[in-house]
């Protein structure tokens, strides 16, 4: 397995569009996580899925913004509207349902325009 | 609720010399501590972690030791390496939910050979 995946890497969008990004976790973990990363500062919990429930969404995830894990493999996180303030690097990970450690892929960075 | 405050960057240091990156914590409970890192243009990496009180997480000549009573959880080596430039993410993990991870600001380090 090659761990944890994102596409597409990079994103440059236009006010008020909307986006989406894809996530591949490693195969056989169960749960999924969405964070946000902006310039200078720590990853932010968005959401996280276990198989294909999402359990908890941040306040941080507006009514723009929505998760969705189908099969309980791939997620994908769409941005509705952008706005500038949503540029960021959107961070996804994966782990097993009792393992604490997370394992995190490369990012999309998104620019909002 | 939970949180994590780490030392503001960037430090700036010469090859060979000891590196400290201080790191506290608050959290109810008994959370697992890690430190990721994260090299220029890549994702995150976890670089070590500790799950109890006491416990020293090590890797690649890092250290960090688990302090409950200081609520503490600094990374030190003995001697940074040009190659050890990037910036470092102090975090915690806590069963609250599907532990998701809470990440200090992150500390930018630059090694000058």
């Amino acid at each position: 397995d090659t761990g944890v995946s994102q596409d597409p890497r990079h994103k440059i969008t236009k006010r008020g569009q909307n986006v989406t990004f894809r996530c591949d976790p490693i195969s056989e973990h169960n749960r999924l996580y969405w964070y946000r990363q902006t310039l200078g500062q720590g990853p932010e919990f968005l959401t996280y899925f276990q198989n294909e429930a999402q359990l908890e969404k941040s306040r941080l995830l507006s009514d723009r913004f929505s998760a969705e894990r189908p099969k309980g493999s791939f997620s994908t996180l769409e941005i509705q509207r952008t706005e500038q303030g949503d540029s960021a690097m959107y961070l996804c990970a994966s782990s097993f349902i009792r393992e604490e450690t997370q394992y995190f892929g490369p990012g999309t960075r998104l620019l909002v325009l | 609720g939970n949180s994590v405050t780490q030392m503001e960057g960037p430090v700036t240091l010469s090859e060979e010399a000891f590196l400290t990156i201080n790191c506290t914590y608050t959290a109810t409970g008994y959370p697992s501590l890690f430190w990721y890192v994260q090299y220029p243009g890549e994702g995150l990496q976890l670089l070590l972690k500790a799950t109890k009180a006491d416990d020293k997480g090590s890797n690649k000549g890092f250290e960090a030791t688990y302090r409950k009573e200081t609520t503490s959880f600094h990374l030190e080596k003995g001697s940074v390496q040009v190659s050890d430039s990037a910036v470092y993410f102090c975090a915690l993990s806590a069963n609250t939910g599907g532990f998701k991870t809470i990440f200090g600001a992150g500390t930018r380090l630059f090694v000058k050979a």
